[in-house]
């Protein structure tokens, strides 16, 4: 069964500052994973989606990537600013058909 | 393009009475699922349908919950009959087949 894990619960960083938050998964025989970014009161945005034939993905300031026999995902956001803060999850699943299991995620706020 | 849209956004009701969620999919989806968030559990997933119908129920907390998915444009979660430990942010999210998950703003449901 499919387990994912992301330290620390809670992080917090100057602006300006890159940063990077950690995922880590159980069966590293994932189909695909996904992060999320959550804003207080909000649904979840997705922000990066990795296929298991990928190593990184990128977006903008965000780059995501993915050791898949390591069981291991980060993502990498670059001179972080306060519009940043949120909550970060993420997500993996096995197959294509099955639902994604998520982490607790990582509540990150960016100090101006 | 209209996301995934749920309703209500927020619910206030009493011990006992009954509590239906609803949820549009995005057009073309074919995979839907019900998820609750609580500080304490964080997310879980509580039911998902593919083509409409039920595959995984695993997660529905007790008989007191049921879910439908009638056509593939619109689902409902109940709640008969609620209790407080029953409040929570109930999420649906919904997705093609092997892709992208994409999540309403949720429905904040109070039992008093």
């Amino acid at each position: 069964k499919q387990e994912v894990t992301q330290i620390p619960a809670a992080l917090s960083v100057p602006e300006g500052e890159n940063l990077v938050l950690n995922c880590s998964f159980t069966d590293s025989a994932i189909y695909n994973l996904q992060w999320f970014r959550q804003d207080p009161g909000k649904g979840l945005t997705s922000l990066l989606l990795i296929q298991s034939s990928q190593r990184e993905q990128t977006s903008g300031r965000l780059n995501a990537s993915l050791d898949k026999s390591s069981g291991r995902s980060t993502l990498y956001i670059a001179a972080s600013q306060p519009g940043d803060s949120a909550t970060y999850l993420c997500a993996a699943r096995n197959s294509g058909n099955t639902p994604l299991v998520f982490g607790k995620g990582t509540r990150l706020s960016v100090i101006a | 393009d209209a996301g995934v849209i749920q309703s209500p956004r927020h619910e206030v009701t009493e011990m006992g009475q009954e509590v239906t969620l609803r949820c549009k999919p995005i057009s073309g989806h074919n995979s839907l699922f019900w998820y609750r968030q609580t500080m304490m559990r964080g997310l879980e997933l509580l039911i998902y349908f593919n083509n409409n119908v039920p595959i995984d129920d695993s997660g529905m907390p007790e008989d007191r919950f049921s879910a439908k998915m009638p056509n593939a444009s619109f689902s409902t979660l109940k709640i008969q009959p609620s209790e407080p430990r029953d409040s929570a942010v109930y999420f649906c999210a919904s997705r093609k087949l092997a892709g992208e998950l994409f999540f309403g703003e949720g429905s904040r449901l109070t039992v008093l």
